[in-house]
């Protein structure tokens, strides 16, 4: 069982359309992470939200971590192609050392 | 700009080969990580450590040891490979920052094929 279900698993959509990426879990998190990995590369990280409620935003895309601290959305506003990618979440127990625990991902394709 | 690097990026080795894939940085991270990631699945934790002599297994099981002899390097040896260790294998460094907000930094991966 994943402790971060992330919904869809895949998305493709035209570009300057908008889309939206969820990460669940039943667990409550210090902190929850965005990453995005490119093929053959590692995941790079876009954003970390702590507070309850936190909405950051990074040029079109944004991000927002529940009032619970156990979910978070992405938001990506009229996608680019540039946008494409493997899209993972990932969140920090409490008490446990900064250790990741990633979400399976979300594989967005924006196509031109 | 995160240096981080690992070799070698592609491995395609038979039944019981002793394999190391090696992972070092330069940016002077204490906190070095290894994970698994296959397709469709959530990346793994399977060794991290905190510094030097420092090195722990991590959520999920491996036949994998590691070692952590100096700041930089944290190789990962498998003493006989076998098909079930086919996989991308992630090395990953952070600076300790207060532990929920600590940037993980990534290499480029190994995908590791087992004959």
């Amino acid at each position: 069982t994943q402790l971060l279900e992330q919904s869809p698993q895949f998305l493709s959509i035209q570009e300057g359309e908008n889309l939206t990426v969820y990460c669940n879990s039943s667990s409550v998190f210090s902190s929850l992470q965005w990453y995005r990995q490119e093929p053959g590369e590692g995941p790079v990280l876009l954003v970390t939200v702590v507070t309850g409620g936190e909405v950051k935003k990074l040029k079109r895309l944004t991000f927002q971590f529940g009032d619970a601290r156990k979910d978070s959305s992405l938001h990506i506003t009229a996608a680019q192609p540039g946008d494409t990618g493997l899209y993972l979440c990932a969140g920090v127990k409490v008490d446990s050392w900064g250790k990741l625990q990633f979400g399976a991902g979300t594989q967005v394709v924006v196509t031109p | 700009e995160a240096d981080i690097y690992q070799t070698p990026r592609y491995l395609v080795i038979g039944t019981g080969k002793k394999i190391t894939l090696e992972c070092s940085q330069t940016m002077g991270h204490d906190k070095m990580y290894w994970y698994q990631q296959d397709p469709g699945m959530e990346l793994h934790l399977i060794h991290y450590s905190y510094g030097v002599n420092s090195t722990e297994k991590g959520d999920l099981s491996s036949e994998s040891t590691v070692s952590r002899i100096r700041t930089e390097h944290f190789p990962l040896t498998l003493e006989s490979a076998r098909p079930s260790h086919t996989s991308q294998y992630l090395c990953a460094s952070s600076e300790y920052a207060g532990g929920s907000t600590d940037t993980q930094y990534f290499g480029p991966g190994t995908r590791l094929t087992v004959l």
